[in-house]
């Protein structure tokens, strides 16, 4: 299983830019970068993911390296409310099915 | 479209009883996973549930199972409680055994 490695902790001002760094050095050929985000007191909500290609959407942006073995995720424009935890996950694929490994994450607290 | 549901959102059980938990999953998903959340903690993955089978397991005893229904809503039932199995219990759905799951806000367990 590809392990992820993620800082404990960041701080961004509202209104800026918050890039959050994902190490996983062991990811294999075929195996996808997942990243997820956790309000206090909520389920765990789906932001991007990514094979290569960097990726965008309404939520955020996802640069994975030529090499694959690190990413970032990219919240352009921070907001109170994206204070959360952030989950970066490479789900192993084994046996037919698909689980979310999830680590301690990035507690990310966006303050005025 | 309706989200995912769970039920109760808390629940107080004396040690050695037995507790189900019910989710409905989003429309048109078909697969169900269940994850344990202790207090500080990320997700651990419990199981998986697909077109009504069991479709993977975690590092979790026998205690714990589940089903799930024709309608595709699950339960999780774990016999036997222990103290240490006080936990924010997550339900999530995908449509297929992908890994863009839709999670519910969970059920917060407590065994005194």
């Amino acid at each position: 299983d590809a392990k992820t490695t993620q800082p404990t902790s960041m701080d961004c001002a509202e209104g800026r830019a918050a890039n959050l760094p994902c190490n996983h050095s062991t990811i294999s050929g075929n195996e996808y970068v997942y990243w997820y985000r956790q309000i206090h007191s909520q389920g765990p909500q789906y932001i991007i993911h990514g094979l290569k290609n960097n990726e965008t959407n309404e939520m955020a942006s996802l640069i994975i390296t030529e090499d694959r073995k690190s990413s970032t995720l990219i919240l352009p424009h921070a907001t109170l409310r994206d204070t959360a935890v952030y989950y970066c996950i490479v789900p192993p694929f084994s046996g037919g099915y698909n689980k979310l490994i999830f680590g301690a994450g990035t507690r990310l607290a966006v303050h005025p | 479209e309706t989200g995912v549901t769970q039920s109760p959102t808390h629940l107080i059980k004396t040690r050695g009883q037995q507790v189900t938990l019910r989710c409905s999953s989003q429309s048109g998903h078909n697969t169900v996973s269940w994850y344990q959340q202790a207090l500080g903690q990320g997700p651990q993955f419990i199981f998986q549930y697909y077109r009504e089978e069991e479709n993977g397991r975690g590092n979790f005893p026998p205690r714990f199972s589940g089903l799930q229904f024709p309608n595709y809503s699950s339960e999780l039932n774990v016999n036997a409680l222990e103290l240490d199995d006080s936990a924010l219990y997550l339900c999530a759905s995908s449509p297929g055994t992908g890994v863009s799951y839709t999670f519910g806000s969970g059920t917060r367990l407590t065994v005194v």
